[in-house]
């Protein structure tokens, strides 16, 4: 497993503002992904962060709007841009420690965004 | 589309008694299957997988669950829920060729009373 940790914990941010979210993993990881849990909802991978290479997004998600960097193996920052009270969610770092044959993830404690 | 479904958005159920929470996913084709717990203000925790062999599996906390390919079902169980049990559930998938992609349920709520 890998113990990771999630830097704020929780934010009340202004529209048209930006956050940076920090995400730290206590051993060397290839892969980490950042999700969004909006309210009452369900988990929602927004990208990929493989460190060596630019994130992958997935449909929905746009570089410009969640700007990602995986500057070594254990460390990530999402950045949610000009944010609006849609951005209100729980966003989530996970990693897989890439274990052979295990494909498991595990998840860091969230941070707990509100934009008035 | 690839995608999973918990048929039950709440599942009230009094302590002691046996639960289980439904899943079931849209493809035929391999898959990882995992159910995550998430408990109030927290992050998710991995309760159980499956990745091959025995389909029954068991996890944390006296949970279990079972693969059914052909229903393409992975339902979890606990013989006898606690107070602690009361939670937010998440079955999670990944479909062959989709390493990493985590596909996640809609949640099932477990509210276990007195």
């Amino acid at each position: 497993s890998a113990v990771i940790s999630q830097k704020p914990s929780r934010d009340i941010c202004q529209r048209g503002t930006s956050l940076t979210i920090q995400c730290q993993v206590d051993s060397q990881v290839t892969m980490m992904f950042w999700y969004r849990q909006q309210p009452g909802q369900s988990l929602t991978l927004i990208a990929t962060a493989n460190q060596g290479s630019e994130a992958t997004y997935e449909s929905g998600f746009v570089i410009d709007k969640f700007p990602i960097s995986r500057p070594n193996l254990t460390f990530s920052t999402l950045t949610v841009s000009n944010m609006s009270p849609e951005d209100s969610s729980i966003y989530l770092c996970s990693v897989d420690p890439g274990d052979p044959n295990q494909e498991t993830q595990y998840f860091g404690p969230g941070t707990r965004l509100l934009v008035l | 589309a690839q995608s999973v479904t918990q048929l039950d958005s709440q599942v009230p159920v009094f302590e002691e008694a046996p639960v289980e929470l439904r899943c079931n996913y849209s493809s035929s084709v391999s898959v990882y299957l995992f159910w995550y717990v998430q408990y109030p203000n927290q992050g998710l925790q991995l309760l159980l997988k499956y990745l091959s062999g025995s389909t029954l599996v068991k996890g944390i906390n006296g949970f279990e669950a079972e693969f059914n390919k052909s229903q393409t079902s992975f339902h979890l169980r606990k013989p006898s829920v606690h107070i602690s049990d009361t939670a937010e559930y998440f079955c999670a998938v990944i479909f062959s060729g989709n390493t990493g992609k985590l596909i996640f349920g809609q949640g099932t709520t477990l509210q276990v009373k007195p």
